[in-house]
């Protein structure tokens, strides 16, 4: 049993350029969540999907970003016209709905630096 | 809406050393519980968690917390900290449709010899 994967791990990109994320979820969990993180800062939610559905988005989530999670499998993240201030690590996290074992597994996540 | 209030942003203990990290949620409706740890430059793993039942709550790596509804209270405690315990250490609450997380500002767990 794989755990959740994100790539790229890092991402180093020149303001106003276009990013894009992946996570892939463990096996057969259906709800996927994106968090970001700033520095010193816990995890704020951005938006998250039960299965291909997004079915809630914060309002964090300004109109450059978008989120996708074609037939409910791996999900991407973009980020388009970068600002310095999206600058952050971006945290996926990925359950299983079941009663109890709706624990969210997170991924590694992938650190942004805008220049 | 729910909130988490960590009052410690850093606790310096001496390894073997017994510790106890804060945590006091805000909530109108029930919710669970969740302590994450997370180290340097990687995501977060789930220590415990407390759903319903048994307000004492045993985790991974000798951890445990206790559910206070009263005190809207959930502190995480160890009783003999290692090295490799430093970390940051997150506190979440989420409602019972476990639709988000919503995470403390974090305590940073200084274990020294």
């Amino acid at each position: 049993d794989t755990g959740v994967s994100q790539n790229p791990r890092h991402k180093i990109t020149k303001r106003g350029q276009n990013v894009t994320f992946r996570c892939d979820p463990i096996s057969e969990h259906n709800r996927l969540y994106w968090y970001r993180q700033t520095l010193g800062q816990g995890p704020e939610f951005l938006t998250y999907f039960q299965n291909e559905a997004q079915l809630e988005k914060s309002r964090l989530l300004s109109d450059r970003f978008s989120a996708e999670r074609p037939k409910g499998s791996f999900s991407t993240l973009e980020i388009q016209r970068t600002e310095q201030g999206d600058s952050a690590m971006y945290l996926c996290a990925s359950s299983s709905r079941g009663g109890q074992t709706d624990t969210q597994y997170f991924g590694p996540g992938t650190r942004l630096t805008v220049l | 809406a729910q909130s988490v209030t960590q009052l410690d942003s850093q606790v310096p203990v001496f390894e073997e050393a017994p510790v106890e990290l804060r945590c006091n949620y805000s909530s109108s409706v029930s919710v669970y519980l969740f302590w994450y740890v997370q180290y340097p430059n990687q995501g977060l793993q789930l220590l415990l968690k407390y759903l319903s039942g048994s307000t004492l709550v045993k985790g991974i790596n000798g951890f445990e917390a206790e559910f206070n509804k009263s005190q809207t209270s959930f502190h995480l405690r160890k009783p003999s900290v290692h090295i490799s315990d430093t970390a940051e250490y997150f506190c979440a609450v989420s409602d019972r449709g476990f639709q988000k997380l919503v995470f403390g500002t974090g305590t940073r767990l200084l274990v020294s010899p």
